[in-house]
């Protein structure tokens, strides 16, 4: 079965400086997709970032990139120039291709300090 | 503008009260998600639907139903809920199986 590993619980950073999140995986598929999803306090879940696993080179949405190790099974996301909105919980999700559950990581939270 | 709308946000039961949660979508989605969150755990999918086609995972409990009476709705039935029903309940919905999944905000449920 297909797991996903977030080691740290709880990260803080300070604003304008740069965090990096880590998260690991466990799988046999070698066609699948990998996410980073935000969740604010009370707020909805929504989708930061989106790498197909067929491809080499790290995704980028403005301030948020991963570095994607496929051999090493490991996917972090790094947020440069952090800002007060980006506290959040901050969850990992790998889903195989076909019809296949999305399946998380058990989070990390992450706090910006000012 | 919100896309993925979940009512209420927070719900109230009783033990062994029948409760519903609705969800409905503005994407036209043709998949709708239904994941239980408990307090500091990751999300965990209890089922979803591909258009009419409802797919239920493993170990799911029976207590928990889904309908989907259209492409917009998509409801959430706890028949008889338990303590351990109380957690954030989710809904998403994707164009596709493959495609990244929308959330709504949430359904918080709490049982007396």
């Amino acid at each position: 079965a297909q797991t996903v590993t977030q080691s740290q619980p709880e990260m803080s950073v300070q604003e304008a400086e740069t965090v990096t999140l880590s998260c690991t995986y466990d799988t046999s598929e070698s066609d699948y997709y990998l996410f980073w999803y935000k969740q604010p306090p009370s707020r909805q879940m929504i989708l930061v970032i989106r790498q197909e696993a067929y491809k080499q080179q790290n995704a980028t949405e403005n301030r948020f990139s991963v570095n994607f190790q496929k051999a090493a099974k490991s996917f972090s996301l790094k947020i440069s120039d952090s800002q007060l909105g980006d506290a959040a919980m901050y969850f990992c999700a790998y889903r195989a291709s076909g019809n296949t559950p999305l399946v998380f990581g058990k989070g990390t939270r992450l706090s910006v300090i000012a | 503008d919100a896309m993925v709308i979940q009512n209420p946000r927070y719900q109230v039961t009783q033990f062994g009260k029948p409760v519903t949660l609705s969800c409905s979508q503005t994407l036209n989605h043709n998949v709708m998600y239904w994941y239980q969150q408990k307090s500091s755990q990751a999300p965990k999918l209890l089922f979803h639907y591909y258009d009419k086609d409802f797919n239920n995972e493993a170990d799911t409990p029976d207590n928990f139903q889904s309908r989907r009476p259209n492409t917009s709705f998509c409801f959430l039935d706890i028949r008889s809920p338990g303590l351990g029903d109380a957690a954030m309940y989710l809904c998403a919905t994707s164009r596709g199986r493959d495609q990244p999944q929308h959330f709504g905000d949430g359904t918080r449920l709490s049982i007396l």
